[in-house]
């Protein structure tokens, strides 16, 4: 099975920062890679598929980028509903999808 | 708009069995599939299985092989997941997601979760 990690496991950071999220995943899955936002208590909402594309009625501040076994989700200008924990998914098995271990943006 | 609603919390004691459906309404049902993710507490998300209902039989994540039962009613539009013999490890919130598969040129390029339901407690507790 295909193991997904991401770094780092969690991160403070301040309304307005730059943040990066990367996503490995353990062996090539092209651009099978998609994003997720949870917010405490609420379903995972969809940011990102393929690598890169930004699902409908997602703030263009958040991007994706990457291709094989490295993947990054930024986002450019953090705000205070961005605050939640962040998971990617490959989805290069499609009889199997595999999520990585998040990773929380919390209050500096 | 789509929307999944899946059934109410659950109590259940070790050993026992528990279904939790998952109802779609405003999309078309049987030709996508419906997957079944859980969430221990403080935990990440883990994928169970899925099933495209208009094609049947389920496909499981190896964990959850024997233990887990996934199905649909294509008449009501309804999808089901069972977990047998639960243990305290079973607590969860489980979710139902659509995923949609992407294709580009024609080739398959993947598929992601666009709709995903409101999440089931299942407490597991003597």
């Amino acid at each position: 099975d295909i193991q997904m990690t991401q770094s780092p496991s969690s991160l403070s950071a301040s309304v307005g920062d730059r943040v990066t999220i990367t996503c490995r995943a353990s062996q090539s899955i092209s651009t099978y890679l998609n994003w997720y936002q949870q917010r405490p208590g609420k379903a995972p909402k969809l940011l990102i598929y393929t690598a890169s594309t930004l699902q409908s009625g997602v703030p263009s501040r958040f991007s994706g980028s990457g291709s094989g076994t490295d993947f990054s989700l930024t986002i450019s200008s953090l705000q205070p509903e961005d605050f939640a924990t962040y998971y990617c998914q490959q989805s290069y098995n499609t009889l199997i999808f595999t999520f990585g271990p998040g990773t929380k943006v919390d209050f500096k | 708009q789509v929307q999944l609603v899946q059934s109410g919390a659950e109590v259940k004691k070790p050993g026992s069995s528990v279904k939790v459906s998952c109802k779609a309404s405003g999309g078309t049902f049987s030709s996508y599939t419906m997957n079944w993710v859980r969430q221990a507490p403080g935990q990440g998300l883990e994928w169970m299985g899925g099933i495209i209902p208009i094609f049947g039989p389920a496909n499981y994540a190896q964990k959850f092989q024997g233990r887990v039962t996934i199905t649909a009613d294509k008449s009501t539009n309804t999808a089901y997941m069972e977990l047998s013999s639960l243990r305290s490890e079973d607590t969860a919130v489980y979710y139902c997601a659509r995923s949609v598969s992407v294709f580009g040129s024609g080739t398959p390029m993947g598929s992601y979760f666009d709709f995903w339901g409101q999440g089931t407690l299942v407490s597991v507790s003597s």
